[in-house]
Parts: structure tokens; sequence; C-alpha cells
């Protein structure tokens, strides 16, 4: 199994463009989030997803979107790039929210 | 200000020490799980407790969840270069979400 699979791995991004960060799960998990990880802060939870057709905003939602299309996808996108969106994005999966698997992460930076 | 508090933010400790590391918060949770982080990979679910009071072992570590459900503890016995890494606690609040403590970073040395 694939288990959560994070495309791109690394991106740089000028002030102002957008892009959208991938995010695949195989397990067939209800629960899908994005998380960003800055250096003492943890992980914050971005936008997630219950299901299929379902999403909310979670702590720091402001210059993010997401979808739900399928259970298997769970895109992020970037509207317009700001540096304050510099960090390391993690999308995870959970099917029981009694734990979740997370993917490699993809580091963004913008200039 | 963070929901969850971890102690210490660094440890660094010879190969064999014994260590102990803390997650704290004034919010009661109705699970709490620990993770571990390798540079450059996502945080690996490591155990969740779900019951107040509540001790797993796995292998060498050892968790336990607080009386209170406001609290945990990882135990380490006998490190290992192996168990280098990023520890994190997450709390999972009543009807809403996980959320996550900024972590211990462990070195072990050789």
């Amino acid at each position: 199994n694939a288990g959560v699979t994070q495309t791109p791995k690394f991106q740089v991004l000028k002030t102002g463009q957008s892009m959208t960060l991938q995010c695949a799960q195989d397990m067939n998990h209800e629960y899908m989030s994005w998380y960003r990880q800055d250096p003492g802060m943890g992980l914050r939870l971005i936008h997630y997803s219950v299901g299929a057709g379902i999403t909310d905003q979670g702590e720091v939602p402001n210059g993010y979107n997401v979808s739900r299309s399928t259970t298997e996808d769970f895109p992020l996108r970037l509207l317009s790039a700001a540096p304050s969106q510099t960090s390391v994005y993690f999308c995870a999966s959970s099917s029981d929210l009694y734990g979740y698997t997370f993917g490699s992460g993809t580091r963004l930076t913008v200039v | 200000t963070q929901l969850l508090e971890q102690s210490p933010q660094f440890l660094s400790i010879q190969e064999g020490e014994n260590l102990t590391v803390y997650c704290n918060s004034s919010s009661v949770f109705s699970s709490l799980q620990w993770y571990r982080q390798e540079p450059g990979e996502g945080p690996v679910l490591l155990v969740t407790v779900v019951t107040g009071g509540e001790v797993k072992k796995l292998k060498r570590l050892t968790f336990q969840f607080g009386d209170a459900r406001k609290d945990s503890s990882l135990h380490i016995t006998a490190a290992q270069p192996g168990d280098t890494g990023l520890y994190l606690c997450a709390g999972l609040l009543y009807g809403q979400n996980f959320v996550f403590g900024p972590g211990t970073r462990l070195s072990v040395l050789p």
C-alpha cells in the first residue's frame, strides 16, 4: 500500500502565484486533513474533511482552499502565495480518529 | 498560546540512559496520541491512549494518559540512537479536531 502520497515534495513560488498541493490516499479513509508545520509551533490544522463533498476550516485557513470530490483525493490550493505561507505542508488521513497516517510532506518556499 | 505544551523542548542524552518527556494541557481530551517524526518525513503514529490513567507499552517505550485526561508522558528505557527524532503529542478535543504540541526534539548519542 502507498498510504498517503503528497506531490510535489519541494516547491518554490513567487509571491502572488497560485498552486495546488496534491494529496491522495489508498486506504479508503473518510477523514483527511491538511496541516502546516513551522518551527516551534507544531502542526496547525488548515482544512479538514470528514468525507467526500464535506470540508471545513481549521485553525489557519486564510489563503487556502480545499475540495473533496472523491474519497481518495484532497488537494490544497494556495490562491495567491505570500512569504508567510513558507512552510512544510502535511496531508493526513484517518479511518476512526484514533490515529493519523501522514504523507511525507511538501516543503514550500515563497519568495 | 499553545493548547498543548511539551517539555523539555530539546533533550540530548547518551545511549543507554532513560528519559521522560511530558505533554500538558488545561483542556480535557477524549484521546491522546504520540508520534515520532524524522527529518524530511511525516509524523508516524506510535500510540493512542483513550482511558484516563491508561498505560501502554511499546517495547522500550511506556506511555501514560493522566487520570484527568489533560496530560500524558512518554518514558523511554535504555535509549538507542534509533530513538532520535521529534516526538509530538496530539490531543483530540471532544467534538472537534486534533491539536498538536510543538514537540520534543530528542537526540541519543552513541
